[in-house]
């Protein structure tokens, strides 16, 4: 069946430190990534994605990694700032659906 | 640019009752899905518009309904409202042609059922 299972549910890490959240999918034919960030009272907001032909991207202080082979991929947090704290989602695409599969998300803490 | 709006921001109904929610798409996208965020879960996908038809459906009831409208706005209509129907409604909007799998979400409706 179509699931991403998403770990740890909680993370607080001090400022400064690194924050990784990892995902696990079990559809193999599921080919993008999204990450994105939920903040209190708004919307889901692409921070960054994968497609399944890349193994890592980066964009300034988040990376994702994936492996295809083990069905997992990673977001990975550096110099946390606490602006970074809120719930973060990640997600798997299904070409053959039309749908993306959340993760039930991480609330990251970021202490001063 | 403005990105995807959805209204109302906040609507309370009584069970039983009807509710419509609104999802204007950002510029140059053409596909709108909906998805229903209960407190403290992920998004769970309802159904998606694309050319002013249903293309996909999640597992929700006959309940929920839309339509999609030439403009590419779109509708999300809920029939006897059950308790269990409060949450945060979400629409995101893809730009089919291109990457369609890339859905920018909107702010919500956030639906309380009494």
């Amino acid at each position: 069946g179509e699931n991403v299972e998403q770990h740890p549910s909680t993370l607080s890490v001090q400022e400064g430190d690194s924050a990784v959240i990892k995902c696990t999918y079990s559809d193999s034919a599921s080919n993008y990534f999204p990450w994105y960030k939920q903040e209190l009272g708004k919307g889901p907001q692409l921070i960054i994605d994968i497609r399944s032909n890349v193994g890592e991207k980066k964009d300034q202080r988040i990376a994702v990694t994936l492996n295809k082979t083990a069905k997992h991929f990673s977001l990975h947090i550096t110099e946390t700032q606490p602006e970074d704290s809120a719930v973060y989602f990640c997600a798997a695409w299904m070409d053959s659906s039309y749908k993306l599969i959340f993760g039930s998300g991480t609330r990251l803490l970021v202490r001063p | 640019d403005a990105g995807v709006t959805q209204s109302p921001t906040h609507l309370i109904k009584t069970r039983g009752q009807q509710v419509t929610l609104r999802c204007s798409p950002k510029s140059g996208h053409d596909t709108v899905s909906w998805y229903q965020q209960a407190l403290g879960q992920g998004p769970q996908f309802i159904f998606q518009y694309y050319e002013e038809e249903e293309r996909q459906r999640g597992n929700f009831p006959d309940r929920f309904s839309g339509h999609q409208f030439p403009n590419y706005s779109s509708e999300l209509n809920v029939n006897a409202l059950l308790l269990g129907d409060s949450a945060l409604y979400l629409c995101a909007s893809s730009p089919t042609l291109v990457r369609e799998e890339t859905q920018y979400f909107g702010p919500g409706t956030r639906l309380l059922v009494l």
